[in-house]
């Protein structure tokens, strides 16, 4: 069974410290994604990294920063968190190329409240 | 630019049908994709068109393109509580990278009276 696990459900940070989000997947996938959802706007890309090392921004960057140094891991940092910031953040992987097997699979998010 | 719209809610009773509507921008897309996200999961693939069909049948859910106007919809026979979620209708772009991200409409949160 596929799977993409976030490592906190819920997380609570005051304005100014320094946020990680962790993401793992276990399908071998190239490609990892990291997305914020706020009611309204939808899923927006934050950035996204097609292999090992290799990072690419998405849509909405700024404030953000990324980390991927192994294959199943992907890092979102906030490195001075904002009140702007509070939002569900998914986490998505998927493997290389389109087509219809191009399926991005979730994981279960993270509610980032910033105070 | 990117842009993938959809309408904010929906509400139907048990039993009729359900029509999500999206319009995408990206003429060149190959296939496109509806996502669902059930209360407090992330986004899991429901079905898919290939730009070239006009219609793609899956047991209750029915998928209708109109290439021409870019305009792409759901419907959902025989609307179960259930099927209660957040559709996303979705489109690929080809990146520089030379993989494909995801452009993901705003969402429509279907509610489903008993």
């Amino acid at each position: 069974d596929v799977k993409v696990t976030q490592s906190s459900r819920y997380l609570v940070k005051r304005t100014g410290e320094k946020v990680f989000l962790e993401c793992v997947q276990d399908m071998d996938h190239e490609n990892m994604f990291w997305y914020r959802q706020d009611p309204g706007l939808g899923l927006r890309l934050i950035y996204f990294s097609y292999d090992v090392k290799m990072k690419e921004k998405g849509d909405i960057p700024e404030g953000y920063s990324v980390s991927r140094e192994k294959k199943e891991r992907f890092s979102l940092i906030l490195e001075s968190a904002s009140t702007n910031q509070t939002s569900m953040y998914l986490c998505a992987s998927s493997t290389k190329g389109g087509g219809p097997s191009y399926e991005q699979y979730f994981g279960p998010g993270t509610r980032l409240t910033v105070t | 630019g990117e842009d993938v719209e959809q309408s904010l809610f929906l509400s139907v009773r048990e039993g009729d049908s359900s029509v999500i509507n999206c319009t995408y921008t990206d003429s060149s897309s190959t296939y496109l994709y509806w996502y669902k996200q059930e209360p407090g999961a992330g986004l899991q693939l429901l079905t898919y068109i290939f730009s070239n069909m006009d219609m793609k049948q899956d047991q209750r859910l029915t998928v209708l393109l109109n290439k021409k106007d870019k305009h792409l919809s759901l419907r959902i026979a025989d609307t179960q509580t259930g099927d209660s979620a957040i559709y996303f209708c979705a489109e690929t772009l080809g990146v520089t990278s030379g993989t494909y991200k995801y452009i993901f409409g705003t969402g429509t949160r279907l509610k489903v009276l008993a």
